[in-house]
């Protein structure tokens, strides 16, 4: 109940493309939704985050829907352009817990020029 | 610029030594995690800790130990080092109870057991 699971795996994307990467969690109690970008070479940093009281949020390219019912959230980037190459990760806590995050595998973008 | 500074970013050890990893974050933030990075199984938490002396077990803490004897460092120890774990080391810290502040990481250590 505490997982996350993220899919795909891996995704290649032409550039101008949109690129679509999608999250489910078991675990009601969850109510904070972020998403991590990580270049190789380097630790993840925070690239978007939601909380379950509304269905999107938008930040320049980056955009997340978020399915209450479903249990379900997702990051779409629009105009994917090679600098977007990099593994993202989603992630789910419960916020006024300790803060402690559970990560999705991962999914790795290339973003063909 | 706030910093999580991992000591080592690559280390190679031999099986059954004793490796310790060391975090050191500027930021002084309460909450600090290790986590280790396997391709296809995402990030896993080892320990976290919420307070200076304080440690919890996160999901995978078998064979490690971590140790918070001041609030900025956290170092997370390997009694006896095995090839399976082998993998990339994560350093994190957050605010406390403020997760939507988001994690701050390290680079990582990418350590080797032979």
């Amino acid at each position: 109940q505490q997982q996350v699971k993220q899919s795909p795996q891996s995704l290649i994307v032409q550039k101008g493309g949109i690129s679509i990467i999608n999250c489910a969690y078991e675990n009601t109690a969850f109510d904070y939704f972020p998403w991590y970008q990580q270049f190789p070479g380097k630790g993840p940093a925070l690239l978007i985050a939601i909380r379950p009281d509304v269905s999107e949020k938008k930040e320049g390219r980056f955009t997340i829907s978020f399915n209450k019912s479903a249990k379900q959230f997702s990051l779409h980037i629009m105009d994917s352009q090679p600098g977007d190459s990099a593994t993202y990760f989603c992630a789910a806590s419960i916020a006024s817990n300790t803060g402690k995050l559970i990560f999705g595998q991962g999914t790795t973008l290339q973003v063909k020029p | 610029d706030v910093k999580v500074t991992q000591s080592s970013r690559y280390l190679v050890k031999r099986t059954g030594e004793k490796v310790f990893l060391e975090c050191v974050q500027d930021m002084d933030h309460e909450n600090m995690f290790w986590y280790r990075q396997d391709p296809g199984l995402g990030l896993r938490l080892i320990y976290f800790s919420y307070d200076v002396k304080m440690k919890e077990k996160g999901d995978i803490p078998e064979g490690y130990s971590v140790s918070r004897e001041k609030k900025e460092r956290f170092s997370l120890i390997l009694e006896s080092a095995s090839t399976n774990q082998t993998s990339m080391y994560l350093c994190a810290s957050s605010l406390w109870a403020r997760a939507n502040y988001g994690y701050t990481f390290g680079s990582g250590t990418r350590l080797t057991v032979v």
